[in-house]
């Protein structure tokens, strides 16, 4: 099937800077995304969501970039916190071919004071 | 708060054993996934389900079988097990309305089998 991918597997940030995870679908289908974040020794967590006919959407501290052109999703983390160190995954859905998410294989996210 | 449970933590079972992990979920929702994480593969789905008794293979369905006999609970069946089945499983449910929804995780299984 389609894959979903992400551009780097580990990114190191210090405490206060932003962060921003990459991630990368082939599938033009797609129309539902979804950040992860997975904490270690726990399933994952649903961090936000993003619709194909939106380009942005932000939530508390994170903020959710989608570009349909270059098949691009970002999540922006603000003023990044230790309890942000986790894995994050992107994950996709294609409406009407089933309600399964397809994963990329994650990030992980490494906080630095 | 929605609640997906899965039975176990930590399972160590032999080579050859039938092996049965557990999901139960608390919210009703018509949708219920077996994934498997390895490092560096991310999560992958072996099997799901849109309604009791109803099962679709995912992306590696072979070796494992999955139960759905009534609408809260989803097994996952591992008929023979075999080494490179040593993974973390993890189980997930949604609603079933449109467009799409988020999945809702368990904590995870960590199975090794020697």
């Amino acid at each position: 099937g389609e894959s979903v991918g992400l551009h780097l597997p580990t990114l190191s940030v210090q405490e206060g800077d932003n962060s921003i995870i990459n991630c990368a679908y082939s599938n033009s289908a797609s129309d539902y995304f979804i950040w992860y974040k997975q904490e270690s020794g726990k399933g994952p967590q649903f961090i936000i969501d993003i619709r194909s006919n939106m380009d942005k959407r932000q939530g508390q501290r994170v903020t959710v970039l989608l570009n349909k052109t270059v098949k691009h999703l970002s999540l922006q983390i603000a003023a990044t916190q230790p309890g942000d160190s986790a894995v994050y995954f992107c994950a996709e859905n294609i409406w009407n071919s089933g309600y399964a998410l397809n994963f990329g294989k994650g990030t992980s996210l490494l906080v630095t004071p | 708060d929605v609640k997906v449970t899965q039975s176990s933590r930590y399972l160590v079972k032999r080579t050859g054993e039938k092996v049965f992990l557990e999901c139960v979920q608390d919210m009703d929702h018509e949708n219920m996934f077996w994934y498997r994480q390895d490092p560096g593969l991310g999560l992958r789905l072996i099997y799901f389900s849109y309604d009791v008794k109803m099962k679709e293979k995912g992306d590696i369905p072979e070796g494992y079988s999955v139960s759905r006999e009534k609408k809260e609970r989803f097994s996952l069946i591992l008929e023979s097990a075999s080494t490179n089945q040593t993974s973390m499983y993890l189980c997930a449910s949604s609603h079933q309305r449109a467009p799409n929804t988020e999945a809702f995780f368990g904590q995870g299984t960590r199975l090794t089998v020697v």
